[in-house]
């Protein structure tokens, strides 16, 4: 089974300008996460979506940060324009079912954007 | 408001050696879950395990064994015999979900080397 698919897997952009990241999913997960991860902390989740809708984003930007799950497959993460502190390793991750209260599902992870902003 | 301190920011031990790293979390939820990430240099976090809030069994995975206990809300990961391939980052992570979707907060992670 094919994992979380990211890319780039790397870039390299001046503040100021815009980037964005693409996620696919694993085949059949229906929920979707992105998370920052700075160097030399744990990743913080930045947006949350179950199928194509957003259930949780409290952590986003929203001034700079935008993220669209399109059909409820791939998701693109957009920066615009960057700052310096942006500079970190942007993590998708995806689990398979949508939960209700009380329930969990395991997240598995894509193997990461690293962005540095100059 | 949910929390996990992960104390030990990082670790060396000499390899076969056992290590233990720890785990302390904060949660008002009675229903929980538990995680542990392992993060090699390429970067990719890789799922070791998941533990509920009502199961306080200990689980041995290999050389991987977890020690949780709800009474000091702590969820321990120990390595026994280490080997150079568990040089990683190791994250403990909490979940909660009780709005209706789950809500992860990692820890900062351990960095553990492990030394020929």
């Amino acid at each position: 089974e094919a994992g979380v698919a990211q890319s780039p897997r790397y870039k390299i952009i001046e503040k100021r300008q815009s980037v964005a990241f693409w996620c696919n999913p694993i085949s059949g997960h229906a929920t979707l996460y992105w998370y920052q991860q700075i160097l030399g902390q744990g990743p913080k989740l930045l947006i949350q979506f179950q199928n194509n809708g957003v259930v949780d984003d409290s952590q986003l930007p929203k001034d700079r940060f935008s993220a669209e799950r399109l059909k409820g497959v791939d998701s693109t993460l957009k920066i615009q324009p960057a700052k310096l502190e942006d500079s970190a390793v942007y993590l998708c991750a995806s689990s398979l079912r949508v939960w209700g209260a009380g329930g969990t599902d395991t997240q598995y992870f894509g193997p990461g954007t690293r962005l540095t902003v100059l | 408001a949910q929390k996990v301190t992960q104390a030990q920011t990082e670790i060396s031990v000499v390899e076969k050696e056992d290590v233990t790293l720890d785990c302390v979390y904060e949660t008002r939820d009675t229903t929980y879950y538990l995680f542990w990430y392992k993060q090699p240099p390429s970067g990719e976090l890789v799922f070791l395990i998941r533990r509920n809030s009502f199961d306080e069994q200990n689980e041995i995975s290999g050389r991987y064994s977890w020690n949780f206990q709800k009474s000091t809300s702590s969820f321990n990961f120990t390595i026994t015999a280490s080997q150079v391939v568990d040089s990683a980052v190791y994250f403990c992570a909490l979940s909660e979900a009780t709005r209706g979707y789950q809500k992860v907060t990692f820890g900062t992670g351990t960095k553990l080397q492990v030394i020929p």
